[in-house]
């Protein structure tokens, strides 16, 4: 197996809800990562997470809450997102240094 | 500061023609050189990478890139696209913190391939 695989595909939600965005990979990889594309533009790293603790906080907005229970998933929960969050959010992983990053197809979001 | 920059927005070329793509980045060490590809709606796709060695470096698709230190560049080439290669090319720099890849993307090259 060597995907990462993200859900869902696609997600719209109001500016009030609460969503969780969720990435699975199963080639027992030790680090993880959130990436925010907006269109057009190329990704930009949120959060990385290695060996299962939080390594890198790009100054994220807290309506972005990363949690990572163990070290096949990595979860983004979503509170509050205003419109300008709208992007496509891609998930990676990476085994060591010297390795490539795997990514996810992405969940497009849209908020309302 | 590390920064990638990638000159050309969008490149159109015929089916069976040559392409390159250029990459040029601003690092204080020999950087770890990266091109992925990405469909509309995708994820990424790594197509090559250059940590060390030689410079020239082959990936998937029958890509190539070739590291010149002297002009901190990371070109990709192909010697004839198809018509499944139009997508958009990002180059990216690795760095390497607390265990873990940091990726610096440029700003991308949609790449457009005509019949």
């Amino acid at each position: 197996d060597t995907e990462v695989t993200q859900t869902p595909k696609h997600l719209v939600m109001g500016m009030t809800n609460k969503k969780s965005l969720k990435c699975e990979q199963h080639m027992g990889h030790r680090a993880m990562y959130w990436y925010k594309q907006k269109a057009k533009k190329p990704p930009e790293l949120m959060f990385v997470y290695s060996y299962e603790k939080l390594s890198i906080n790009e100054s994220v907005p807290s309506r972005f809450s990363p949690e990572c229970p163990n070290s096949s998933l990595l979860n983004l929960h979503l509170h509050a997102l205003q419109p300008e969050d709208s992007a496509l959010y891609l998930c990676a992983s990476t085994q060591a240094l010297n390795e490539k990053l795997f990514f996810g197809s992405g969940t497009q979001l849209s908020v309302l | 500061a590390q920064s990638v920059t990638q000159p050309d927005i969008h490149i159109t070329v015929s089916e069976g023609a040559s392409l390159e793509l250029r990459c040029n980045y601003s690092y204080g060490a020999t950087p770890y050189l990266f091109w992925y590809v990405q469909s509309p709606g995708q994820g990424l796709q790594l197509l090559l990478k250059y940590f060390s060695g030689d410079t020239l470096v082959q990936g998937i698709k029958g890509f190539e890139a070739e590291f010149k230190r002297s002009q901190s560049s990371f070109n990709l080439r192909k010697p004839s696209v198809h018509w499944s290669d139009a997508a958009e090319y990002f180059c990216a720099v690795g760095l390497h913190q607390t265990g873990a890849n940091n990726l610096f993307f440029g700003t991308g090259t949609r790449l457009t391939v005509i019949p």
